[in-house]
């Protein structure tokens, strides 16, 4: 089946610095999104990005389909954006299948 | 408009025991879908309705799990008996089709925490 790889694995930035999130996938997909789990758990859908770029706010995302890869960047990191960011693809079932995960932690 | 609403929040049983959660879409999805997470992973797929309708159940473990969207509108996992293994945060999301760009943008609650013992 399709595997879908995110890194780093984990990452620590302190308040106000940027970062980059990586996921590559390994076959064509339909539909990729990105999602933040905050500490409590709650999965928040940030972007819908099966191609091209977004950006809403501080988040911007940018996803190459032909290449099989989609970076997701926070500018200005807040302890708010602590958690785990997942990248999520779909392929013709409509089954979105989860990557591994990226564990961001903001210091103050 | 209210999200997607779990309960319970958070389950302790022992195992052996049956146990079940239950979920209400958003208004108006007609896609509902139940996730598995394990620590320290990504959410996996059990299983997914179109309206009443299982339409993929392949990952659902059918011994021991059966779930159920009778109206097609909220819906009901059961396990029956648990194992030490299925402790894990049961998620449930709901979806419609965005017509103008063909997304199917999904909306996950808050999930159910179960612990066994």
């Amino acid at each position: 089946g399709i595997q879908v790889e995110q890194s780093p694995p984990d990452l620590i930035l302190q308040e106000g610095a940027n970062s980059t999130l990586r996921c590559n996938f390994s076959d064509s997909v339909n539909n990729l999104q990105w999602f933040h789990q905050n500490p409590w758990g709650q999965l928040i859908n940030l972007f819908y990005i099966p191609s091209g770029t977004k950006q809403n706010g501080r988040l911007s995302a940018t996803t190459v389909a032909t290449e099989r890869y989609s970076l997701l960047y926070i500018s200005s990191s807040q302890t708010t954006d602590s958690g785990v960011y997942f990248c999520a693809v779909e392929i013709n079932t409509d089954k979105l299948i989860f990557g591994t995960g990226t564990r961001l932690q903001v210091f103050p | 408009e209210a999200g997607v609403v779990q309960s319970p929040r958070y389950k302790i049983i022992e195992k052996k025991q049956p146990v079940a959660f239950w979920c209400n879409p958003i208004s108006g999805h007609n896609t509902l879908y139940w996730y598995r997470q394990n620590l320290g992973q990504g959410p996996e797929l059990l299983i997914r309705y179109e309206n009443e309708e299982a339409v993929d159940d392949s990952q659902l473990p059918k011994d021991r799990f059966s779930a159920e969207r009778l109206k097609g509108v909220d819906s009901t996992l059961k396990i029956q008996p648990a194992e030490l293994g299925d402790s894990a945060v049961y998620l449930c999301a709901s979806s419609l089709w965005q017509d103008n760009s063909g997304a199917n943008v999904l909306t996950f609650g808050a999930g159910s925490r179960l612990t066994v013992l």
